[in-house]
């Protein structure tokens, strides 16, 4: 499967501030997908990242606020803007590579303050 | 969309016995059920991921059922250590391919008392 970088690994904010989070694919993946895991809860896809087009954004997540860019195969960015206390989560970035099956970046713990 | 059901939230076994999580899914288009372990401050691992022409995958301790008329799916573990306490995730997809999101179940907190 892929290995995935990530980067920050963690960060805290101040309110109204962005942050962009950085995932980095040791192979060309078609699609890559971006999560948020709330502590304790489980996995809620916020937008796929397809390289060349825009990204796609499931229901409550907005591109304003969660703008994604896909310079390429190997490569995207997450921001988080205008960040405010509720942003507060784990961000993990996601795709599969020259095998089947899907992997994870190691995450972003944020904390907004 | 596709929406994904997990079975128990939480789930305590002695040391050595056996844990059985379970999962359905509503896309009868799935075709792709992995499922990922989670540790505290970790990111997901795979552990075991099954396609729509199989039944049953094993892999050591570690099995999964598929029935596609029911459409539910079933991890089981086998002579549980200490060690296997963690967080586990169904997911289903269209494809494990690549081209397609995961969803995700809510995740079974698994403890093993030694």
């Amino acid at each position: 499967s892929a290995v995935i970088s990530q980067k920050p690994s963690r960060d805290i904010c101040q309110r109204g501030t962005s942050l962009t989070i950085q995932c980095q694919v040791d192979s060309q993946v078609t699609m890559m997908f971006w999560y948020r895991q709330q502590p304790g809860q489980s996995l809620t896809l916020i937008a796929t990242a397809n390289q060349g087009s825009e990204a796609t954004y499931e229901s409550g997540f907005v591109i304003d606020k969660f703008p994604i860019s896909r310079p390429n195969l190997t490569f995207s960015t997450l921001t988080v803007s205008n960040m405010s206390p509720e942003d507060s989560s784990i961000y993990l970035c996601s795709a599969s590579g020259r095998s089947y099956g899907y992997t994870f970046g190691s995450g972003t713990r944020l904390t907004v303050v | 969309g596709e929406n994904v059901e997990q079975h128990p939230s939480t789930l305590s076994v002695q040391e050595g016995d056996s844990a059985v999580i379970k999962c359905t899914y509503s896309d009868s288009a799935s075709n792709y059920f992995p499922w990922y372990k989670q540790e505290l401050g970790k990111r997901p691992q795979l552990i075991i991921d099954i396609r729509s022409n199989v039944g049953e995958k094993k892999d050591q301790r570690i099995a999964v059922t598929l029935n596609k008329t029911a459409k539910h799916f079933s991890l089981h573990i086998t002579e549980t250590q200490p060690e296997d306490s963690a967080v586990y995730f169904c997911a289903a997809s269209l494809s494990g391919a690549g081209s397609y999101q995961l969803t995700f179940g809510k995740g079974t907190k698994l403890s093993v008392i030694p």
